[in-house]
């Protein structure tokens, strides 16, 4: 079974650019999860999906992020513009459903200059 | 919301030896505690969890025990080995439906 899959790895990107990143979760998989890791720091929750519904978005930076899983399938995360603060890595992961086990993707490495 | 402290930060520990790392947790209605394993450069990997009802687990060289009462819980890695060496991160799923992870052990194990 494949994992969650996530693109680019790896992003640099000047600052006030914009970037996307990409979730592909577990299949069957109905929840899905993105978080910010800063170096040296767990996962922090950004937004949650059940299916294609954002449940829990209380976190994300609104004036400059957005997300996105139209089909309940794959997700979107953006980001624009970019400031210097929001490199880090990008997790994604996702559940069968919310309470279960968490999967999580091989992140994107976030460099802004 | 759900704060989740960890502790130490780091650890190192002889090959062959035992190694607990400890979180605390705040929200009395959390009922699902994940411990994820994070080698540098890549993802989290579940190893372990447990859930509220039951108060140990293991699994070969690890285990987890759970203290409702006093909120806390615990990862017991035993006979480790320099493959064990990694960040350790704790988590808690509360109420609110949210994973709230802990700051991270840093694990080494000297061969």
């Amino acid at each position: 079974e494949a994992g969650v899959v996530q693109s680019p790895r790896y992003k640099i990107i000047e600052k006030k650019q914009p970037v996307a990143f990409w979730c592909n979760p577990i299949s069957g998989h109905n929840t899905l999860y993105w978080y910010l890791q800063n170096l040296g720091q767990g996962p922090e929750l950004l937004i949650r999906y059940e299916n294609e519904e954002a449940v829990d978005d209380s976190q994300l930076p609104k004036d400059r992020f957005s997300a996105e899983r139209l089909k309940g399938v794959d997700s979107t995360l953006k980001i624009q513009p970019a400031e210097l603060g929001d490199s880090a890595v990008y997790l994604c992961a996702s559940s069968v459903t919310s309470g279960e086990t968490q999967y999580f993707g091989p992140g994107t490495r976030l460099l802004v200059l | 919301g759900e704060n989740v402290e960890q502790h130490p930060s780091t650890l190192s520990v002889q090959e062959g030896d035992s190694a607990v790392i400890k979180c605390t947790y705040s929200d009395s209605a959390s009922n699902y505690f994940p411990w994820y394993k994070q080698e540098l450069g890549k993802r989290p990997q579940l190893i372990i969890d447990i859930r509220s009802n039951v108060g140990e687990k293991k699994d070969q060289r690890i285990a987890v025990t759970l203290n409702k009462t006093a909120k806390h819980f615990s990862l017991h890695i035993t006979e480790t080995q320099p493959e064990d060496s990694a960040v350790y991160f704790c988590a808690a799923w509360d109420a609110g439906n949210m994973l709230t992870f802990g700051g991270g052990t840093r694990l080494m194990v000297k061969p």
